[in-house]
């Protein structure tokens, strides 16, 4: 595994139910980030983990977002009653150290709702 | 609190001439600086950082950027432009003893004419 690995890449559910998406980091860093593109814009900052502690979540983040990094590996990202304003995808990244280093990005997790 | 600005959501260029692509930051701490590159239906790609090194960092492609902090600019360009370069930039600042978060800017489609 050379890459940050995301599933599923696309997503496509109705307005009200639950989506799970996961994250696989690079297997030595230990910080992990999700981040929220809409078209056109710059990835929106949702929330990030050092190791399985969550350190920050962005006050944009309803309720309805929950993240976890159970064991300090992977990482699963829910939305629980999908918006149609939920559709964007969904991106993950992983980086070692302090906070200063590269960030290395998955795919990315694409979902429709609606 | 960290932020990025990117002065120009669009910019065009002729294939051979220079490129600038202009990046304003605000931090309350030493910052690191980056840009990524994304291209269509593709993930995110670092093209350079900046950690508190060398004010002028080289990156891949040809790219390079100046970090002034007098002018709290991080500006992106290139000699150059090629076809390839055709693609969307972000400009990305992370607090180093701050919250460590990454936040990006909206975004700069670089589009190169022949």
């Amino acid at each position: 595994d050379t890459g940050v690995s995301q599933n599923p890449r696309h997503k496509i559910t109705k307005r009200g139910q639950n989506v799970t998406f996961r994250c696989d980091p690079i297997s030595e860093h230990n910080r992990l980030y999700w981040y929220r593109q809409t078209l056109g814009q710059g990835p929106e900052f949702l929330t990030y983990f050092q190791n399985e502690a969550q350190l920050e979540k962005s006050r944009l983040l309803s309720d309805r977002f929950s993240a976890e990094r159970p064991k300090g590996s992977f990482s699963t990202l829910e939305i629980q009653r999908t918006e149609q304003g939920d559709s964007a995808m969904y991106l993950c990244a992983s980086s070692k150290g302090q906070g200063t280093g590269e960030l290395f990005f998955g795919e990315g997790s694409r979902l429709t709702v609606l | 609190a960290q932020s990025v600005t990117q002065l120009d959501s669009h910019v065009s260029v002729s294939e051979g001439t220079p490129v600038l692509l202009r990046c304003n930051y605000s931090s309350s701490y030493s910052p690191s600086l980056f840009w990524y590159v994304q291209h269509p239906n593709k993930g995110l790609q670092l093209l350079l950082k900046y950690t508190s090194a060398a004010t002028l960092v080289k990156g891949i492609n040809g790219f390079e950027a100046e970090f002034k902090k007098s002018e709290t600019s991080f500006h992106l360009t290139k000699p150059s432009a090629h076809m390839s370069d055709a693609a969307e930039y972000f400009c990305v600042v992370s607090d180093a003893g701050g919250t460590y978060k990454y936040i990006f800017g909206t975004g700069t489609r670089l589009k190169v004419l022949a």
